[in-house]
């Protein structure tokens, strides 16, 4: 059982826009900790993909958004591209645990 | 460009012990903490410890307090990850990751090192 909740999958079509949601509590996300995302290719290390809630690191295309509301955060892929097709983590510091937490992570297939 | 490079891995029994270890290089190697962050075959993400740029702050998840402990030699830029009285449950790919100095996420991944605790 993940601190963070994610839906297990979500998909859409290539062109489509997917949103995947964070869902955390008054200790982490909705203690003023941001919301980071990370995306991970099967068989490889997790890539840093969005930091800060809405920041995007260099190289990263400004198809990715993020956003966070209340004791949840957001990520928004629009124009799907075949290549999106990872799995998702978001991420939060939690004052309760006094340590770094994770999402589940979500399974993005594109159609 | 940024690198951490990983070794240390295998497969051991339980109770036994471990060690591994992350270079380095691409950046300031002293002014950054690092992390260690595990992944269980098929499961999500679990932070497992950080230790501070100077060393002078360690912390740790529940899960394996008292039994790992993170270290680094900043004249090496090399961090470790030392892991005493493993248990089935260690077994995972273990990350190392950057912790930058402007919040509280990893910004760069090592490649990632399978350790297996099995008889």
């Amino acid at each position: 059982q993940s601190v963070l909740t994610q839906p297990p999958s979500v998909s859409g079509a290539p062109g489509q826009r997917v949103t995947i949601s964070c869902t955390g509590s008054y200790s982490n996300i909705g203690a003023g900790y941001d919301v980071h995302w990370y995306q991970q290719v099967p068989g490889t290390a997790p890539k840093l993909l969005i930091y800060g809630n809405n920041n995007r690191p260099s190289g990263v295309p400004d198809r990715f958004s993020g956003s966070k509301s209340g004791t949840s955060g957001s990520l928004a892929i629009t124009g799907l591209q075949a290549e999106d097709e990872s799995d998702y983590y978001c991420q939060a510091y939690d004052s309760s645990l006094s340590g770094w937490v994770f999402g589940g992570g979500t399974t993005l297939t594109v159609l | 460009q940024v690198q951490l490079v990983q070794s240390g891995g295998g497969v051991v029994q339980p109770g036994r012990s471990l060690r591994l270890s992350c270079a380095a290089s691409g950046f300031s190697f002293s002014s950054y903490g690092m992390h260690w962050v595990r992944q269980a075959p098929g499961k999500g993400l679990e932070w497992v410890a950080v230790i501070w740029f100077d060393g002078s702050n360690k912390f740790y998840a529940d899960s394996v307090k008292g039994r790992f402990t993170i270290s680094r030699d900043n004249s090496k830029n090399t961090v470790y990850l030392q892991m005493n009285s493993l248990r089935a449950e260690d077994t995972a790919m273990y990350y190392c990751t950057r912790y930058p100095g402007n919040g509280r996420y990893f910004d760069y991944w090592g490649q990632g090192t399978l350790v297996t605790v099995s008889s």
